[in-house]
């Protein structure tokens, strides 16, 4: 089944731990994403990668840092400079094309905690 | 700048009736999708509907239609006969079809139905 994994479900870490969350996709989208949504709120565009070994920043970039080797996989490491990093975490991808009627498929999500 | 608009952040609707979530959209481009995504309370995102900004007529799949009024930029999603399972949050989003293919979310709409 093709799909997008996300693991893991739910992450603990202490204050100053850098984390990676793991984004793996098998659609063969050229498009992927990062967004954060906290309780009750919509999503917010952290980074997004259109091809391999390229990506840019979203909306709130400050604290988190990507890389796209592979076409399949879009890790996502939340580092200690972020400053409020407790939150959803949503992975997503897409074909990175023309015209607009490709729907993002999302992963299940990680739930981060740190504390 | 592209937004998003959801103006109702919680609705109630009594089973088997029908619901409109509204969404209201800016954006300069010509050309340009919407789509609206469900996501219960497990967090993942479901797709439900698309509609293109040249499409004459209103998308619908199964009970979900869209009310699509291009000159008022608006984008509503009709829920018919609703379910106690329709109970979770609604995102209205947007993709353009120039530059960097990013979609714009809402701030959500969390429905409700009443059995």
């Amino acid at each position: 089944d093709g799909g997008i994994t996300q693991s893991p479900k739910y992450l603990f870490r202490k204050e100053g731990q850098n984390v990676t969350l793991s984004c793996e996709q098998n659609l063969n989208h050229d498009a992927m994403y990062w967004y954060r949504q906290d309780p009750g709120q919509g999503l917010r565009l952290i980074y997004y990668s259109q091809i391999v070994n390229d990506f840019q920043k979203g909306d709130i970039a400050e604290g988190y840092s990507v890389s796209r080797e592979k076409k399949e996989s879009f890790p996502l490491t939340v580092t200690s400079a972020q400053k409020n990093p407790t939150a959803f975490y949503l992975c997503a991808s897409s074909i990175h094309s023309e015209p607009a009627s490709y729907e993002q498929y999302f992963g299940p999500g990680t739930r981060l905690t740190v504390t | 700048a592209q937004k998003i608009t959801q103006t109702q952040p919680g609705m109630f609707v009594q089973e088997k009736e029908a619901v409109t979530l509204d969404c209201t959209y800016d954006t300069s481009d010509p050309s340009y999708g919407l789509f609206w995504y469900k996501q219960p309370s497990s967090g993942e995102m479901i797709f439900l509907i698309y509609q293109g900004s040249y499409d004459q007529q209103n998308a619908t799949e199964g009970r979900y239609s869209l009310n699509f009024q291009k000159a008022r930029k608006s984008a509503n999603l009709v829920i018919s006969a609703s379910q106690l399972g329709d109970s979770a949050m609604y995102f209205c989003a947007m993709r353009r079809t120039s530059g960097t293919y990013k979609y714009i979310f809402g701030t959500g709409t969390r429905l409700k139905v009443l059995a």
